[in-house]
């Protein structure tokens, strides 16, 4: 089982829908989760972080945690061409409370469509 | 604010040879991370550094290697380079370590191709 998982799309919604992105994540003492977005030829960029169970609201952006499921996802209101990209789930996970590794899913390739 | 700056961008290297890649974080970072992005295996953890200390490490063979300043700029190398090793080797940086991490901010990376 990968540490973390994610659809690899590719992921197609019209322009004006919302996009809902899923990852699920092995570690159960994870406690910081992220998503990034990639556009080809870039790097990432960080857009959304959660913590704590629920929901997450950024502008057209929302983050939803589920620690008991192992559940974390993105949702894109009102997708625009521009949010066609590769979209990153990525977990932090426990290392004795001193150390970071954020191990990322594979992506799931968003195309917003006219 | 300046970003997280890496150099060189483009690098092209013979096999056999070793390469040092160099990462200056984001002025007050202190947390430094090191991945390897792949078409095949995507992000790739290979090391973090905090306060010129390596915290952690992923499953890369030892020709792997880094470290960081007291400035807390960072750099990594790679000896005796493999073909399997051309990749885009993005650095990135963080606030703080730990289980609550604020999210790390990435650079552009630099692209190795080793031929």
């Amino acid at each position: 089982q990968k540490e973390v998982e994610q659809n690899s799309g590719p992921l197609s919604v019209p322009e004006g829908a919302i996009a809902s992105l899923n990852c699920t994540y092995s570690d159960r003492g994870s406690q910081s989760f992220f998503w990034y977005r990639q556009y080809s030829g870039k790097s990432p960029e960080l857009i959304m972080s959660i913590y704590s169970n629920g929901d997450k609201e950024d502008g057209r952006f929302t983050a939803q945690l589920n620690k008991a499921s192992q559940y974390v996802s993105l949702l894109i209101r009102d997708s625009q061409p521009s949010d066609s990209a590769t979209y990153l789930c990525a977990v932090n996970g426990v290392h004795g409370g001193t150390a970071s590794k954020l191990t990322f899913g594979t992506g799931t390739r968003l195309q917003v469509m006219l | 604010k300046a970003g997280v700056t890496q150099t060189p961008r483009y690098l092209i290297k013979t096999r056999g040879q070793q390469v040092t890649l160099s990462c200056s974080p984001i002025s007050g970072h202190r947390s430094v991370s090191w991945y390897q992005q792949t078409p095949g295996q995507g992000l790739q953890f290979l090391f973090e550094y905090f306060s010129e200390t390596q915290r952690n490490k992923g499953n890369f063979p030892g020709r792997f290697s880094g470290r960081q300043f007291s400035n807390s700029r960072s750099e990594m190398n790679v000896s005796t380079l493999e073909l399997g090793d051309s990749a885009l080797y993005l650095c990135a940086s963080s606030l703080t370590t730990g289980s609550l991490n604020y999210g790390y901010t990435f650079g552009s990376g630099t692209r190795l191709t080793v031929v």
